[in-house]
């Protein structure tokens, strides 16, 4: 099984709305990531999580807040968003013993803010 | 830093027949992966094919294959036999060999998104 699956697959927010996307792997990879896609361009890395702690941060802005409760799951917690922060948000998991591998991603959720 | 070139922006293929997309990267490292990926417009990026920089033996998943020439640093993808379902934007992508395990940062090219005609 190598799916990674994100819920929701679209999501329509206020500026002034909370809101959190969720993203859920059972391959037993404890490396996971989260990515900004704009429209025809390639993923932009946001998070890196490792063993469940953050190890990258790329400079994201703080109304963008991750979280990974356990190895399977990963949350992307929005608040007090701009439009500019319209895009698709990808998932991606990878394993991480004893060599690097690459990433699968995830379906994506397509975010819009109004 | 490593850098990914595609200079295709948009190609296109006849149904059956073959395309090369291509690919050039440029980095100081010895050991690393190449990937190309594709994105369908239903958005998914699925892993299409990997290429391990210390192998010579160019990798092959049933219609796509890759022509991996390390000193020139170039890494094309040809897709025999074009199917309608490969209409997708393709991304290439490197990453570094982390030797004791761990992540690694990808680093994408723009893409080139390829129409298959019927």
């Amino acid at each position: 099984d190598t799916e990674v699956t994100q819920t929701p697959k679209h999501l329509v927010m206020g500026m002034t709305n909370k809101k959190s996307l969720k993203c859920e792997q059972h391959m037993g990879h404890r490396a996971m990531y989260w990515y900004k896609q704009k429209a025809k361009k390639p993923p932009e890395l946001m998070f890196v999580y490792s063993y469940e702690k953050l190890s990258i941060n790329e400079s994201v802005p703080s109304r963008f807040s991750p979280e990974c409760p356990n190895s399977s799951l990963l949350n992307l917690h929005l608040h007090a968003l701009q439009p500019e922060d319209s895009a698709l948000y990808l998932c991606a998991s990878s394993q991480v013993f004893r060599k690097t591998y690459e990433q699968y991603f995830g379906p994506g959720t397509r975010l819009t803010v109004t | 830093a490593q850098t990914v070139t595609q200079s295709q922006p948009e190609m296109s293929v006849q149904e059956a027949e073959t395309v090369t997309l291509s690919c050039t990267y440029d980095t100081s490292e010895n050991n690393y992966y190449l990937f190309w990926y594709k994105q369908p417009p239903s958005r998914q990026m699925i892993l299409v094919i990997r290429q391990e920089a210390y192998k010579q033996q160019n990798a092959t998943e049933n219609r796509f294959s890759v022509n991996f020439q390390k000193a020139a640093k170039s890494f094309s993808l040809k897709i025999s036999d074009s199917q309608l379902g490969d209409t997708a934007m393709y991304f290439c992508a490197f990453m570094k060999h982390g030797l004791n395990g761990g992540y690694q940062k990808v680093t994408f090219g723009i893409g080139t998104k390829l129409q298959v005609i019927p």
